[in-house]
């Protein structure tokens, strides 16, 4: 069975900063992996998602994630970090059609001036 | 084009009252999923429809919640009755076709039990 782990509960960086949030999943195959965020108050919202070919996604918001076989992972990075960035990042993973998504527990971003 | 809706959007109960939330996709998705999270146990799948059939309801608590899709444009989340840990957000999502499709949140129900 797939499975997803964020390593961080919560991370906190300066505007400005890089910031880089990780995932690694378990699954026996390519998975399908995702980014969401969640600001305060609001559901969930795509960020990027990999099913295939070039293993460097750019998403929205400026945001971009690495699929990296070899170690299992699907970091998300972001060159500088505003301030509005501040929200709950969930990486999830889906074993195709047919079965489920797995999302992970969140890492929440702090954003400091 | 109007997202996923959900209502309403804040509920208060008291214990073992019935709760009914609603949930209406955007027009054209075939799967609708519902959600739970809380602090202690995050985002958890309580049940997912694909075609308004239900393909996988192993996260569906027990017995007091139950799940009904009666058409393409309609889903209901039903806890009777209801008991103080069930307070949590409870989202609806959709996607086009399956869950490996991006999924579309609704703005959540914050339920509070009593």
């Amino acid at each position: 069975a797939q499975s997803v782990t964020q390593p961080d509960i919560h991370i906190t960086v300066s505007e400005g900063a890089s910031l880089e949030l990780r995932c690694n999943y378990s699954y026996g195959a390519t998975p399908y992996l995702f980014w969401y965020v969640q600001s305060p108050g609001q559901g969930l919202q795509l960020l990027l998602k990999y099913f295939s070919g070039d293993t460097l996604v750019q998403g929205i918001k400026g945001f971009e994630a690495e699929f990296k076989r070899s170690q299992s992972s699907f970091n998300l990075r972001k060159p500088s970090v505003h301030w509005s960035d501040a929200a709950e990042y969930f990486c999830a993973v889906g074993a195709g059609r047919g079965f489920k998504t797995i999302f992970g527990a969140g890492t929440r971003l702090f954003v400091k001036a | 084009d109007a997202g996923v809706i959900q209502s309403p959007r804040h509920e208060v109960t008291e214990m073992g009252q019935e709760v009914t939330l609603r949930c209406k996709p955007i027009s054209g998705h075939n799967s609708l999923f519902w959600y739970r999270q809380t602090m202690m146990r995050g985002l958890e799948l309580l049940i997912y429809f694909n075609n308004n059939v239900p393909i996988d309801d192993s996260g569906m608590p027990e017995d007091r919640f139950s799940a009904k899709m009666p058409n393409a444009s309609f889903s209901t989340l039903k806890i009777q009755p209801s008991e103080p840990r069930d307070s949590a957000v409870y989202f609806c999502a959709s996607s086009l076709d399956s869950s490996t499709d991006t999924q579309y949140f609704g703005p959540g129900t914050r339920l509070t039990v009593l």
